[in-house]
């Protein structure tokens, strides 16, 4: 059973670049939620999507955005690379049929933006 | 406001000490989901425990055990007899259903360290 993942691993970019990171559902799993978790800090809700819409988001600004198509899989862009978006992304995916709702996460995808 | 508060930055323990990791919650709601999440040193956030809010019953699963206290809106870990593998960060979340989402709130996390 294939659990969540991420891709790349670790990624370098530059002020002022754009970046796209990519998550793959556990298995049997089709609400993706993704997080931003800065050094030494808790994942902090950047938005979650469920039937390839946007269904609730954190407190970031609209550089960030989503997709997610339709075999569950979820892109997060983010616009206009700022150094305060260096980073740990974690993907997290659920489903409402499951009785528990937990989330799973992803190794994630660490961001470093010079 | 919903808030999660892990008060407990780090915590050093020699290997077979048991450790108890606090989290104190606020929530708005009735009904809501905590959670504990264990983050080893290579990222991922391991899911290790949830509990909803209508259930107190204290549960143990190995050397894990949770004591879940409405009455002081506290869900804390112990770990019995701890274990150098036991190292990594711990996270606890809370989650509100009502508001048609399962978004994690999480707590700044406490960083566990044993020795052997």
């Amino acid at each position: 059973d294939a659990g969540v993942t991420q891709s790349p691993t670790h990624l370098i970019k530059t002020r002022g670049q754009q970046v796209t990171l990519r998550c793959s559902p556990k298995s049997g799993h089709d609400t993706v939620s993704w997080y931003q978790q800065a050094l030494g800090q808790g994942p902090q809700f950047i938005f979650q999507y469920y039937e390839e819409e946007e269904r609730q988001r954190g407190n970031f600004p609209d550089r960030f955005s989503g997709h997610q198509f339709p075999n569950y899989s979820s892109e997060l862009n983010v616009n206009a690379l700022l150094l305060g978006d260096s980073a740990l992304y974690l993907c997290a995916s659920s489903t409402p049929f499951e009785s528990t709702d937990t989330q799973y996460f992803g190794p994630g995808t660490r961001l470093t933006v010079l | 406001a919903q808030k999660v508060t892990q008060a407990q930055t780090e915590i050093s323990v020699v290997e077979k000490e048991d450790v108890t990791l606090d989290c104190v919650y606020e929530t708005r709601d009735t009904t809501y989901y905590l959670f504990w999440y264990k983050q080893p040193p290579s990222g991922e956030l391991v899911f290790l425990i949830r509990r909803n809010s209508f259930d107190e019953q204290n549960e143990i699963s190995g050397r894990y055990s949770w004591n879940f206290q409405k009455s002081t809106s506290s869900f804390n870990f112990t770990i019995t007899a701890s274990q150098v593998v036991d190292s990594a960060v711990y996270f606890c979340a809370l989650s509100e259903p009502a508001y048609n989402t399962d978004k994690l709130i999480f707590g700044t996390g406490t960083r566990l360290q044993v020795f052997p």
